[in-house]
């Protein structure tokens, strides 16, 4: 069956370096995977998408790549700050069926 | 002011009673979804519509109900049927079904008492 997973629930690191968040997936050949990010109590906020033929996409200081062999997206914030403490959603999506999400993983920055 | 809007935000209700949340959109999207999300959940599909009077059951429909009459509206109903209604529900759009990003709207967070 097909399968989604981030790399934990919970991810604390310190304030002006790099989280890493991972998403892997099995049994599933998505045409585009996308990450949001969720502050508690609200809906999710759409950040980035990337396409099966991209590599890495990057916006202000997000970078997601996508590994279509290794079935992997690793989704990273550089300089981080306390400011980015949310959820982070990704989601894969086959083109003409819904959206599947995983579970997130949240990240907390201390100061 | 565009957006997706989802009322109320708290909703209260006893054990046994149907109850409809809202969702309206105005930015012309054509198609809009409804999910569950439990506590350390992800989101779970409800329903979805990829056009005005359709739409498509998704992973957990039992004890829900939609419909789809007009563009901006995808009103969601939550019948005694569903044996475990307590949840945060999310409503979403996107300009058209599959590879678009969506867009959520705050959410109702239901409480069945």
């Amino acid at each position: 069956s097909q399968k989604i997973e981030q790399n934990s629930e919970a991810l604390n690191i310190q304030e002006g370096k790099t989280a890493t968040l991972t998403c892997n997936y099995t049994n599933y050949s998505p045409a585009y995977l996308q990450w949001y990010r969720q502050d508690p109590g609200r809906g999710p906020v759409f950040l980035l998408l990337i396409r099966e033929n991209e590599k890495e996409k990057r916006k202000e200081r997000l970078k997601v790549t996508f590994d279509t062999t290794l079935k992997q997206s690793l989704f990273h914030i550089t300089a981080s700050q306390p400011a980015d403490s949310a959820t982070y959603l990704c989601a894969l999506d086959s083109r003409n069926t819904p959206l599947v999400f995983g579970k997130g993983t949240r990240l907390s920055v201390i100061a | 002011d565009g957006g997706i809007t989802q009322s109320p935000k708290y909703l209260f209700r006893k054990e046994g009673q149907n109850v409809t949340l809202s969702c309206e959109q105005n930015l012309n999207h054509d198609a809009m979804y409804w999910y569950r999300q439990d506590p350390g959940q992800g989101l779970r599909l409800i329903y979805y519509s990829q056009i005005v009077n359709d739409f498509q059951k998704g992973d957990i429909a039992e004890g829900y109900s939609v419909s789809r009459e007009k563009k901006e509206s995808f009103p969601l109903t939550v019948t005694s049927a569903q044996k475990n209604p307590t949840a945060f529900y999310l409503c979403a759009s996107s300009i058209r079904h599959g590879g678009d990003t969506q867009y959520f709207g705050p959410g109702t967070r239901l409480t069945v008492l």
